[in-house]
Parts: C-alpha cells; sequence; structure tokens
C-alpha cells in the first residue's frame, strides 16, 4: 500500500471549518483513501473513503485532487469532540488486506 | 447499533500470567483483525482471519501469542506468559470483505 503524509499536529476554533490535508504521491490506481480518527483511550473510528470523486458523508467530506496525490478532509462545522488522532490511509480492496495506520494528526479544537 | 465488543476492557496482571482476550465481532461481518497499539510502536496489525480461518499472523510474537476463532462469533487472543513489553491496548475489528473495519473499545493491559 501507498505510504501517506500527514501534518503531525493541527488546531482548529470551535464551529469553523477544519481541514486536514493528506499526501498520498505514489497512490495507485486501485488504492482507495480512507480516513480514521481515533479519540483519546477509544477504538479508531470509521469516517469516510473514496477512490476519485469527492465523497460526502454525515460525518465529514473527502476531497481528492485530480491526479489522486492527495487528499483533504473536511469537518464542515468543529466541534470539541471533534479533538482526536486523524489517520489517512490508502489501501486496495483485496479480502482481508489490512490498514497500515501511521502517525496521523492530532486535532485539537480550541474554545 | 451494531459494535464489536471486547473483554475485559481492562487487565491487570503479573508476569508469568495467561492472558486472554474476547472479541465479538459484528454480526455476519467475516473478517476479524487483532492490533496492538503502544506510544512507542502505534497502530500495529497482530493477526486477521477470514471465515474464521487464520489468514495473516505475522504480526504475532509466535511463542507466547495465539490467536483463535472457535466460532463466528467469537475470537480470541492469548498471551502465554505475559511479559511486561506486552502492556498495550488491544484492539480487534471486525469487517465484510474487502470494506472497512469497525473497531472495537479495545482491552488495556497491564503485565507488572
Amino acid at each position: 500500500d501507498a505510504k501517506t503524509t500527514q501534518p503531525p499536529s493541527m488546531d482548529c476554533a470551535e464551529g469553523r471549518a477544519a481541514n486536514l490535508p493528506c499526501n498520498h504521491s505514489t497512490i495507485s490506481g486501485n488504492e482507495y483513501v480512507y480516513w480514521y480518527r481515533q479519540i483519546h483511550s477509544q477504538g479508531p473510528q470509521y469516517i469516510i473513503h473514496g477512490l476519485k470523486n469527492n465523497e460526502t458523508n454525515e460525518m465529514a467530506s473527502l476531497i481528492i485532487t485530480e491526479d489522486r496525490k492527495s487528499s483533504t478532509l473536511i469537518l464542515p462545522h468543529a466541534t470539541l469532540r471533534d479533538t482526536a488522532v486523524y489517520y489517512c490511509i490508502v489501501r486496495t480492496l483485496s479480502t482481508g488486506n489490512q490498514f497500515y495506520f501511521g502517525t496521523g494528526t492530532s486535532l485539537t479544537v480550541i474554545p | 447499533d451494531a459494535r464489536v465488543t471486547q473483554t475485559p476492557r481492562h487487565k491487570v496482571t503479573e508476569m508469568g500470567q495467561e492472558v486472554t482476550m474476547r472479541c465479538q465481532p459484528i454480526l455476519g461481518h467475516n473478517t476479524v483483525f487483532w492490533y496492538r497499539q503502544t506510544m512507542m510502536q502505534g497502530l500495529e496489525l497482530l493477526a486477521y482471519f477470514r471465515n474464521r480461518a487464520p489468514l495473516d499472523d505475522s504480526g504475532m510474537p509466535k511463542d507466547r501469542f495465539s490467536a483463535e476463532m472457535p466460532d463466528a462469533t467469537l475470537a480470541t487472543l492469548k498471551i502465554q506468559p505475559s511479559e511486561p513489553r506486552d502492556s498495550a491496548v488491544y484492539f480487534c475489528a471486525s469487517g465484510p470483505p474487502s470494506e472497512t473495519q469497525y473497531f472495537g473499545p479495545g482491552t488495556r493491559l497491564l503485565v507488572l
């Protein structure tokens, strides 16, 4: 699976949009971009995933560049409960294929 | 709201004791994963199963760790004998084939 690069930490004001970037310049054509987050002392939580098109769900939006070498996770209205470590992962959908969690981005939402 | 459950949530034991951690995957999921998380190493995959058969356990120390799925509703991870370096949070995750993994709350293990 391709490697990802994320900033180690970010701050965001409560109520504002949080934009978390991820670089995956070696991504291959059949690799999806997944985002998980881990709130302190909890298990990782699935947020969203996509292949080529932008995706949106009730939690977030995923914007993937046309060349697919980078993506941005957008939390439209960050709350204090969004403070967590956010992991960007690229993987193929082979059966049983594991997720490689890097170090992620530690997002702090500030009141 | 279907969730992965793990027991116990916390475990304190002494070095040399056997530790058994249990996981109940989400009904209908046929892949199960065991991860370990420490401050130093982050999240590491220990083993995973598909349809109860082990597909990869290369991440596990073979001499002391073992993982099994006695049936579709139960996965176990055993450490015998336990050592202080095994202290970590152990997560179980389940998922349908080729799709998203859903994680349990974890078992926090402290080996004294």
